[in-house]
């Protein structure tokens, strides 16, 4: 039973436009998520994290807003841009460096 | 440059062959950490280790082994009693399990491994 979904496997937006990536979770004992971003053979990279105690955290372009009581999780990108496009993965933990990972989206920009 | 390295980045292996992967960081963390990949299923934790001499199986660990005798390395073999080996794997490492907040975990390059 996968604890994290990320329900759209892929996502095609216009440059400029703005990005929504969806992603839920069942455990209630998550307190702690993060968003991954990977290009095609590499390693994920780190991209905005949130804890239980904010709804709301932004850097840069990038915004994440959590929904506890819905136990939901999103991410904003505005404007998005072409170097955008890769895989998102959403990850959660419940405290601690245990991390369960959604199955990722893949987000296309097109110039 | 301060980093995660795995090599070989692609692996062919006939079946019933073990295969090492190999990881070393040079960020003096303490935590590492492998993961599998597969298509539309995310990465899943294969086995973690928080401190040298030490690890834990992760979600899927049936089929690998690893050790961790240095700091900088931590191994992953994957046993022939492991079913379908074919798959992305991808190192990973923290600072510390700190019991706190997760500290950001740094990922290698990864290592396609097929089994021929």
């Amino acid at each position: 039973d996968q604890q994290v979904k990320q329900n759209s496997p892929s996502l095609s937006v216009q440059e400029g436009r703005i990005s929504i990536l969806n992603c839920d979770y069942t455990n209630s004992m998550f307190d702690y998520f993060l968003w991954y971003k990977k290009y095609p053979a590499e390693g994920p990279t780190f991209l905005i994290s949130i804890s239980s105690i904010k709804d709301k955290n932004e850097d840069g372009r990038f915004t994440v807003f959590l929904n506890k009581s819905a136990k939901h999780l999103s991410l904003h990108i505005v404007p998005s841009q072409p170097g955008d496009s890769a895989v998102y993965f959403c990850a959660a933990s419940p405290w601690g460096n245990m991390l369960t990972f959604g199955g990722g989206t893949r987000l296309m920009v097109k110039p | 440059d301060g980093g995660i390295t795995q090599s070989p980045k692609y692996l062919f292996r006939k079946e019933g062959q073990n295969v090492t992967l190999s990881c070393e960081q040079n960020l003096n963390h303490d935590a590492m950490y492998w993961y599998r990949q597969d298509p539309g299923q995310g990465l899943r934790l294969i086995y973690y280790s928080q401190i040298v001499n030490d690890f834990q199986k992760g979600d899927i660990a049936e089929g690998y082994s690893v050790s961790r005798e240095k700091k900088e390395s931590f191994p992953l073999t994957v046993t022939s009693a492991q079913k379908n080996p074919t798959a992305f794997y991808l190192c990973a490492s923290s600072i510390t399990e700190s019991g706190g907040a997760p500290d950001t975990q740094y990922f290698g390059p990864g290592t396609r491994l097929t089994v021929l």
